[in-house]
């Protein structure tokens, strides 16, 4: 079974700084895809970023973007220029994939403050 | 918004009684997910569809079951309800080629 870590349950960082979350991952797969999801205080949970396994090039969207280290099973968001509304919990997701099957495992989240 | 549609918003129920909450997917979209996440947790897969058949299960109670109709929507079926059973439920879709989920507003189910 997949495992996914976010071991910082709670991070804070200035307005207009960059931080970084981090993600671990356990599988024997080979191709899987993984995610990054916002969830605001709205509850909403919004789709961040994505990145498939079998790419070697970091994902990135706008002030987003990944560090994916396949090897060490790492997979660690980086948000630039951090702004007000970055405030929510972030949670790493894992999934693999085939013949119309996924199955996604989500991380515990880590809750990020922007302080202004 | 997301496009994938969830009803009611919020559910009020007493404990022993049955729900029925709703999901319609994005457009195009076969695939449709249920989760749960009770407060401050992270989210609880609990189970797939695609184009009408189960596809993939998680931890699921015996108490929950769902389906997919022909027309893609799917409802998750909550029975003899339970107080550990308050929470934020989620239902997400996606095309399976593309692999992201999108998810829902939820419905916010609270058992007294």
């Amino acid at each position: 079974a997949q495992t996914v870590t976010q071991s910082q349950p709670e991070m804070s960082v200035q307005e207009a700084e960059t931080v970084t979350l981090s993600c671990t991952y356990d599988t024997s797969e080979n191709n899987y895809y993984l995610f990054w999801y916002k969830q605001p205080p709205s509850r909403q949970m919004i789709l961040v970023i994505r990145q498939e396994a079998y790419k070697q090039q970091n994902a990135t969207e706008n002030r987003f973007s990944v560090n994916f280290q396949k090897a060490a099973k790492s997979f660690s968001l980086k948000i630039s220029d951090s702004q007000l509304g970055d405030t929510a919990m972030y949670f790493c997701a894992f999934m693999k994939q085939g013949g119309g099957y996924q199955k996604v495992t989500f991380g515990t989240g880590t809750k990020l403050q922007v302080i202004p | 918004d997301s496009g994938v549609t969830q009803t009611p918003k919020h559910l009020i129920t007493a404990t022993g009684q049955r729900v029925t909450l709703r999901c319609s997917p994005r457009s195009g979209d076969l695939s449709v997910y249920w989760y749960q996440q009770s407060l401050d947790q992270g989210l609880q897969f609990l189970i797939q569809y695609y184009n009408g058949e189960e596809r993939a299960k998680g931890n699921i109670l015996e108490r929950f079951s769902a389906q997919q109709f022909p027309d893609l929507h799917s409802e998750l079926n909550l029975s003899s309800l339970e107080l550990g059973d308050s929470a934020l439920y989620f239902c997400a879709s996606s095309d399976v080629a593309l692999g992201e989920q999108y998810f829902g507003p939820g419905t916010r189910l609270t058992v007294t």
